[in-house]
Parts: structure tokens; C-alpha cells; sequence
């Protein structure tokens, strides 16, 4: 069965500071890996996804994940954090045989002025 | 404006009153998705549909209908609701159907239905 992992149900970081939010994940085959978010009495917005090609892929709002696939992780990254990127994250994967999206438990993210 | 529309968004009910949560997509999506989130399980899949009458058990199907009779509605029936149920439910739709090139698809996510069953 597959699975994903958000070992943080928290992240604090200050304005300005670079944000990372870890997913770990375990799939049959090739992967494919999703970020959501999702702000407050709101639905989840996708943010980018990994399908195949270059590691390092970009999204939006200056977002940007780094596929590594001897680790099995898919690390969500923001190099200067905005107080608006105060939300809760969710990582997500789905095999390539398979039909069905896998979610992590969610991290908060708390971007602090 | 392409969008995926529940209703109700907020429903209060009782244990075993049937009821519906319609979920409609303008996008012209093949694939429909219900998931259920809770508290530190993030969200989890209760049913998801590959086309029209085409529907498959996610994660969580117990106690849960669906049907799929046209492509932009993809209702939840819970036909005999209990308080385990109780949670924040969201539909979502995206353009994979079964064609691999669509395979990675991102999903489009409704605003949610917050149920309370007492």
C-alpha cells in the first residue's frame, strides 16, 4: 500500500527565513508527488508536482520541491517565507499503476513576523 | 470561472437520517474524487470516479455511497449517517480519466461540507 509521511505536524519560522516542510513517501513504481495547501475554511490549492524530468521542480507563490528518489522524499522549499504562507501544507502521491492520491497527515506552517 | 461546488457547505444532522452532498465540476473533468479530512490524518480518499458511470472504493468506503450518472455531478450519499462520520468532506475533480499523459493531473478541490452527526 502506498503512504506518505510528514514527520512535522509543525513548523514555526520567521519572515524572511527559508522554509522547508519534509514528505517522505512509499509507492509501487514510479511516483507521482503532489503539493497542496490549504488556508483557513478553504479548500486545498495545488502548488506544483513532480512527474518525471528534472528533480527540482517550481510552483507557485515561489514554492519549489526537490525529488529525491534514493531517499524517497519530496521536501517542499520557499527560500524567504511571507507571513501569508501561514497555512497547512499537504503532500500527496500517487503510483503510476494506480489510480488513487495518497495525503499525508498535513504540517503547519507558522511564518512569524 | 472553472471551479468544483458542494452543497450543503455546513450540515447538522442526526444518526441514520439519509442525505446527500452534491459536488458539480464546470471543467469538463473525466475524474472525480470525495476525500474526508481529519485531524492529524490528513485527507483520506472515500470514493473516486474515472468517467461516467465508472466508481471505485478509496481508502474509507464504509458507510458511504456514490453514483456518476452525468460527467460534472458526483454526489456522496451517506444512507445511514452515525457519528464517526462527523468530519470536514471536500470533492475534487481533475482531467485524468485513464490516459497515462493525464496520469499527473492535479486535482481541483471544492470548498467542503462540514457534517455533524449527533
Amino acid at each position: 500500500a502506498q503512504s506518505v509521511a510528514q514527520p512535522e505536524d509543525q513548523v514555526n519560522v520567521a519572515e524572511g527565513n527559508p522554509l522547508t516542510v519534509k514528505c517522505t513517501y512509499s509507492v509501487s513504481g514510479n511516483p507521482y508527488l503532489f503539493w497542496y495547501v490549504q488556508y483557513p475554511n478553504r479548500g486545498l490549492q495545488f502548488l506544483l508536482k513532480y512527474i518525471t524530468g528534472d528533480n527540482l521542480v517550481k510552483g507557485s507563490y515561489g514554492f519549489e520541491a526537490e525529488f529525491n528518489k534514493s531517499q524517497t522524499s519530496f521536501h517542499l522549499k520557499k527560500p524567504s517565507a511571507l507571513v501569508s504562507d501561514s497555512a497547512l501544507y499537504f503532500c500527496a502521491v500517487k503510483g503510476a499503476a494506480g489510480n488513487k492520491l495518497t495525503f499525508g497527515g498535513g504540517t503547519r506552517v507558522l511564518v512569524k513576523p | 470561472e472553472a471551479q468544483v461546488t458542494q452543497n450543503p457547505r455546513y450540515l447538522i444532522t442526526v444518526t441514520g437520517k439519509k442525505l446527500t452532498v452534491t459536488c458539480s465540476q464546470n471543467m469538463n473533468h473525466e475524474y472525480m474524487s470525495w476525500y474526508r479530512q481529519d485531524p492529524g490524518l490528513g485527507l483520506r480518499q472515500i470514493y473516486y470516479s474515472m468517467n461516467v458511470e465508472v466508481t471505485d472504493k478509496g481508502d474509507v468506503p464504509e458507510g458511504y455511497k456514490v453514483s456518476r450518472k452525468e460527467k460534472r455531478n458526483f454526489p456522496l450519499i451517506l444512507e445511514s449517517p452515525s457519528p464517526n462520520q462527523t468530519s470536514l468532506y471536500f470533492c475534487a475533480s481533475s482531467l485524468y480519466g485513464g490516459q497515462a499523459f493525464y496520469k499527473g493531473s492535479e486535482q481541483y478541490f471544492g470548498p467542503g461540507t462540514r457534517l455533524t452527526v449527533t
